[in-house]
């Protein structure tokens, strides 16, 4: 186990609508990242939280947005769903923004309809 | 060009069997390299940093080619359990932090 926890697991939304995910690090790690993974593809990079702060952002529109809490626990937040949005999203949590090692949470699978 | 290329596969192979998996990466900036598995619909999980001297865990070794951008993993007396995806990520330097970019896997299926 990674002590990196993801909730929820599934989820099915609407196209239009709005979803949050949540991700809550490993203890002692201060830096969260978040990952898009389509079916058949690599993850690919949203952006990363270090010290309650966004320091670096993937191509994805301003409508993907984050926040990371004092504990370093993490949102992912995504507006106006489309249907490409569906996909496995992923949090990854490493002890530094140099992402030294990351491991990743279980994932939380996201269905647009 | 994509920044991180992985064999497309699949690869079918016996038990028993040798099997290599091959990785390139674009930007000679890369500070670290690293090997996932990925089981089917779960997340992926570490299983070797590469280091450039190459290193070697039990069945798995992997190494590193800085002058050709190049990484690669070799699992020996391959298992069932090895059947998986193998996704190779390189951690690029982003000004001020570092950022993970993963290839697009190997699936691997080993049989009986």
């Amino acid at each position: 186990e990674t002590g990196v926890t993801q909730s929820p697991t599934h989820l099915i939304k609407t196209r239009g609508q709005q979803v949050t995910l949540r991700c809550s690090s490993q203890s002692g790690h201060n830096t969260v990242s978040w990952y898009q993974q389509a079916l058949g593809q690599g993850p690919q990079f949203i952006f990363q939280y270090y010290r309650e702060e966004e320091n670096g952002r993937g191509n994805f529109p301003p409508r993907f947005s984050g926040l990371q809490f004092p504990n370093y626990s993490s949102e992912l937040n995504v507006n106006a769903l489309e249907l490409d949005d569906s996909a496995l999203y992923l949090c990854a949590s490493s002890a530094d923004r140099m992402n030294t090692e990351a491991f990743f949470g279980q994932g939380t699978r996201l269905t647009v309809v | 060009r994509k920044e991180v290329e992985q064999d497309p596969g699949p690869f079918n192979v016996p038990e028993g069997a040798t099997v290599a998996f091959n990785c390139t990466y674009s930007n000679s900036a890369s500070q670290s390299f690293f090997w996932y598995r990925q089981d089917c619909r779960k997340e992926p999980k570490l299983l070797m940093s590469v280091y450039s001297s190459g290193n070697e865990d039990g069945r798995f070794t992997a190494q590193l080619n800085r002058a050709s951008q190049y990484i690669s993993l070799l699992i020996r007396d391959s298992k069932l359990s090895d059947s998986a995806t193998y996704l190779c990520a390189v951690n690029l330097p982003a000004g001020g932090y570092n950022k993970l970019i993963f290839g697009a896997g190997t699936r691997l299926a080993v049989h009986p």
